[in-house]
């Protein structure tokens, strides 16, 4: 199985601060035939599903805000809010689509001081 | 609007099963691969499996984890997704979600417990 290893667990911000975090998996989920990397971001806030925020790394998908900015390639990956919102407040999970079974990193806990 | 509407959950004894049921709606039912996902209290979501599309064949695949006690079926005439659960376990419980397409459903309650 692939795993994935997502740091910090949590992470505590104030609002209009920038955050990072990071997404590392057990082996290359970059496909040489598309140049495509299977793996998604997803964030999951309080008592909710959990709601796809970017495929493929960095695409974002329609009405995702534009703070959100996902990068990376390969192995190493990272989930950027570039001015982090109150409402941000939610586990975020990075997940790989390469190979079965599809699997999930613990997940980033973020807080907003 | 897309809606996926899990059904079927509750408490279970161990070793019993239980059928799972998602509705799906506003989407084109046949031509998404769909998802079972668990997530347990306090943890991180665990794919169980999923079913294919037609174009695809409607053919499955499974967690390792859960395979040969999950079955992971679809109706394609009235657009439902079903997960049959056998010789259920203590570290079954969870929350059960389906997902199609990008979206996932609520999630059901399962719990087993004596």
């Amino acid at each position: 199985d692939i795993v994935m290893t997502q740091t910090p667990s949590s992470q505590a911000v104030s609002a209009g601060e920038k955050v990072t975090m990071s997404c590392k998996s057990s082996q290359s989920l970059l496909y040489s035939e598309n140049k495509k990397n299977y793996l998604a971001w997803y964030q999951q806030k309080p008592g909710q599903s959990p709601k796809l925020l970017i495929s493929w790394a960095s695409t974002r998908e329609s009405g995702v805000p534009d703070r959100f900015i996902g990068s990376g390639s390969g192995t190493d990956f990272t989930l950027t809010i570039s001015s982090v919102q109150a409402e941000d407040l939610a586990v975020y999970y990075c997940e790989q689509y390469y190979d079965t079974p599809l699997t999930f990193g613990s997940g980033t806990k973020l807080e907003i001081k | 609007e897309v809606k996926l509407l899990e059904s079927g959950g509750g408490l279970v004894q161990p070793g019993g099963s239980m059928r799972l049921s998602c509705a799906a709606s506003g989407f084109t039912f046949t031509d998404f691969y769909m998802y079972w996902i668990r997530q347990p209290a306090g943890k991180a979501p665990e794919w169980l499996g999923f079913i294919r599309n037609k174009a695809n064949g409607y053919t499955t695949e499974y967690n390792p984890s859960v395979k040969g006690r999950f079955t992971i079926s679809r109706d394609n005439t009235q657009n439902m997704l079903y997960l049959q659960m056998n010789t259920l376990r203590a570290e079954d419980t969870a929350t059960y979600y389906c997902a199609g397409g990008l979206y996932w459903g609520q999630g059901v309650m399962v719990t087993v417990s004596s």
